[in-house]
């Protein structure tokens, strides 16, 4: 069965720290991408790869950076947190820009 | 960006009571559409999705209704559960183009 997972369920931490959040994919899949969930907004795009080393930013790159060194793994960093990046934070991988298979998200607090 | 809107926000039903959730899009390129449910505490899992030359599809007690001309699809859920409840988000996407997330809709099924 397809599997993501996501480094983290909760991680707290504090304004100015670098965050690194990690997804990884087991279905060999071109396409990774990453996603923050903020009540009454949906899903909103981050980053995406269509292949290693590859990434495009999405609609919401502003404070962060993305990481694709194997085609398993896609890491989304936050250079320096801050509060407005409290966030439930979607990591998804597709074979076609179509159906998407989501990691169960991580909730990121800054304080 | 192209908008996607969904409605309700949030919807109460009874038990074995039909639910309605509806998506308008703009980008007539769209040729997938999707919705996606998603439980508390876990990612947003595909549930059933529609390809543009048909214009209806049914999976047990989950139909969606498809309108190329009103560039508008909904969601039916027959007979509704306790267990159905949950966040319901359509993401029309593909012909060369991205996915979009709409906001959302929380539907909450009285027993």
């Amino acid at each position: 069965d397809v599997k993501v997972t996501q480094s983290s369920r909760y991680l707290v931490k504090r304004t100015g720290e670098k965050v690194f959040l990690e997804c990884v994919q087991d279905m060999d899949h071109e396409n990774m991408f990453w996603y923050r969930q903020d009540p009454g907004l949906g899903l909103r795009l981050i980053y995406f790869s269509y292949d290693v080393k590859m990434k495009e930013k999405g609609d919401i790159p502003e404070g962060y950076s993305v990481s694709r060194e194997k085609k398993e793994r896609f890491s989304l960093i936050l250079e320096s947190a801050s509060t407005n990046q409290t966030s439930m934070y979607l990591c998804a991988s597709s074979q076609s820009v179509r159906k998407q298979y989501f990691g169960p998200g991580t909730r990121l607090t800054v304080t | 960006q192209q908008q996607v809107k969904q409605s309700p926000q949030s919807l109460i039903v009874q038990k074995g009571g039909i639910s309605i959730i509806n998506c308008a899009y703009e980008n007539t390129a769209f040729d997938y559409f999707p919705w996606y449910q998603q439980f508390p505490g876990k990612g947003p899992a595909l549930l059933i999705a529609i390809r543009p030359d048909v214009s209806e599809k049914k999976e047990g007690r989950f139909t969606i209704s498809f309108n190329k001309s009103a560039k508008q699809f909904s969601l039916h859920i027959m007979d509704s559960q306790p267990g159905d409840s949950a966040t319901y988000f359509c993401a029309p996407g593909g012909g060369g183009f991205k996915t979009i997330f709409g906001a959302g809709t929380r539907l909450f099924v009285k027993a």
